[in-house]
């Protein structure tokens, strides 16, 4: 079955360091997505991505993070001065079009800034 | 804001039936119901979305009320891996408009 991908699984960095996280989406799907979920708290949506631009994105997702999709198939999101507080786990999900509009997270990426 | 209500947390004796309660009152005519669930800090999983129809799958049924107010979802023999917090999402069934979580109802399954 196919299935969203993130690497690292697991990124320490420190503070002001500028960190990327990568995902790989299923095949087809065409539209994806940034959510976080600091530890104990609500899963967050950061940003949407659709047809190489962003879609929408929220109070969270400020200048510091950036998004592209570099290659065709992977999906990245940048933080480029990590501030302790961006301390999270970070997952990836894809869409597809003509399905029924659900998401498919990948297992996500735990970020620690020290 | 999650647009939806749920218990904040719910045990299930192993092999019986689980049945979730979801509160949408103020949901729109064009949202959908979906439910999610976390298992510890893993991706959040889709199990089942409806519109007024009751649905079925192989993980689960959904059990939508006639004025869609309010939904349950039924799994129907939870194990122990059933474990998680279970997510009651409304959304529009369009476009990439993104999920909204709120706390969710942590289902703890007893052996």
């Amino acid at each position: 079955e196919p299935e969203v991908t993130q690497t690292p699984s697991h990124q320490v960095t420190q503070m002001g360091q500028e960190v990327i996280l990568r995902c790989v989406p299923i095949s087809n799907h065409l539209y994806f997505y940034w959510y976080r979920q600091i530890l104990g708290q609500k899963v967050e949506f950061l940003v949407s991505f659709y047809n190489n631009e962003i879609s929408e994105k929220s109070e969270i997702f400020d200048d510091q993070f950036s998004v592209e999709r570099p290659d065709g198939s992977n999906f990245t999101l940048k933080i480029r001065s990590t501030k302790l507080e961006d301390s999270a786990m970070y997952f990836c999900a894809s869409q597809g079009l003509l399905t029924s509009y659900e998401q498919y997270f990948g297992p996500g990426t735990r970020l620690t800034v020290t | 804001d999650a647009k939806t209500t749920q218990p904040t947390s719910m045990d299930c004796a192993e092999g019986r039936a689980a049945n979730l309660p979801c509160n949408h009152s103020t949901i729109s005519g064009n949202e959908y119901v979906y439910w999610y669930r976390q298992i510890h800090s893993q991706g959040p999983q889709y199990i089942i979305h409806g519109l007024k129809n009751n649905e079925t799958n192989e993980m689960a049924s959904l059990i939508i009320t006639e004025d869609r107010k309010s939904s349950t979802l039924i799994l129907p023999h939870a194990t122990l891996r059933d474990t998680a917090v279970y997510y009651c999402i409304v959304r529009p069934y369009s476009g990439n408009t993104p999920l909204v979580f709120g706390k969710g109802t942590r289902l703890s399954v007893i052996a």
